[in-house]
């Protein structure tokens, strides 16, 4: 199979750190991407990780373990304007990006 | 603006009715994408087009057309469709089909009546 699971919801408060765990199944796994997508916008890409290990750009981390069929999203600082939802893709060997069904996250004041 | 355009923004249509919809992109890629995106359900991929070439069809019913006539743009010809397809339909493009950074457009919120 090529399922991944991630959270539907969670919630934190400005200025704090969460993490948005994801697993997936290993089947002709490649890659694991992350996406952003505000309520009516287009899906935005965050990252990719193909080897183990943590990727940083500026406030967003994404780690992978492919060991433990295992990902997350580290976001830091949360700001108001990170409300959104994230979500993670696993990329396969033939070319293509399988969606997780995303978590919603909720930064409140 | 993303750098995939897709237009119309909304689209309501009859079940009787065919339309299409349209998306495209200068950003050089070479690899272009459709996704369904329904309320409460993950990005479902329909079509992988890589060089012009469609080389993914997810078992999409035979009521959703892809057309490719180039790199630089991609249609969904859409003809008697049913209820259960209202979603919005998202296009993405990558530099390859290996390129997993893809740059998604804002979608078409269709609404089948």
């Amino acid at each position: 199979g090529q399922s991944l699971e991630q959270p539907s919801e969670v919630t934190a408060v400005e200025g704090a750190i969460v993490q948005i765990n994801c697993t997936y199944q290993t089947s002709g796994f490649y890659g694991l991407s992350w996406y952003q997508q505000h309520d009516g916008g287009a899906p935005t890409f965050l990252s990719y990780n193909a080897l183990d290990g943590l990727e940083e750009t500026g406030r967003f981390s994404s780690f992978l373990s492919r060991s433990d069929s295992y990902g997350y999203l580290l976001l830091q600082e949360l700001q108001m304007k990170d409300s959104a939802s994230y979500f993670c893709a696993r990329a396969s060997n033939t070319g293509k990006l399988i969606f997780g069904q995303g978590t919603t996250l909720q930064v409140k004041p | 603006e993303t750098g995939v355009t897709q237009t119309p923004r909304h689209l309501v249509m009859g079940m009787t009715n065919k339309k299409s919809l349209k998306c495209e992109q200068h950003l050089g890629h070479n690899a272009m994408y459709w996704y369904k995106q329904s309320a409460k359900k993950p990005l479902e991929l329909m079509f992988v087009y890589n060089f012009k070439e469609q080389t993914e069809n997810n078992s999409v019913p035979s009521r959703f057309s892809p057309e490719c006539p180039n790199s630089s743009h991609l249609f969904l010809h859409l003809h008697t469709l049913q209820p259960e397809d209202s979603a919005l339909y998202l296009c993405a493009s990558s530099q390859d089909r290996q390129a997993y950074g893809y740059t998604f457009g804002s979608g078409t919120r269709l609404t089948v009546v």
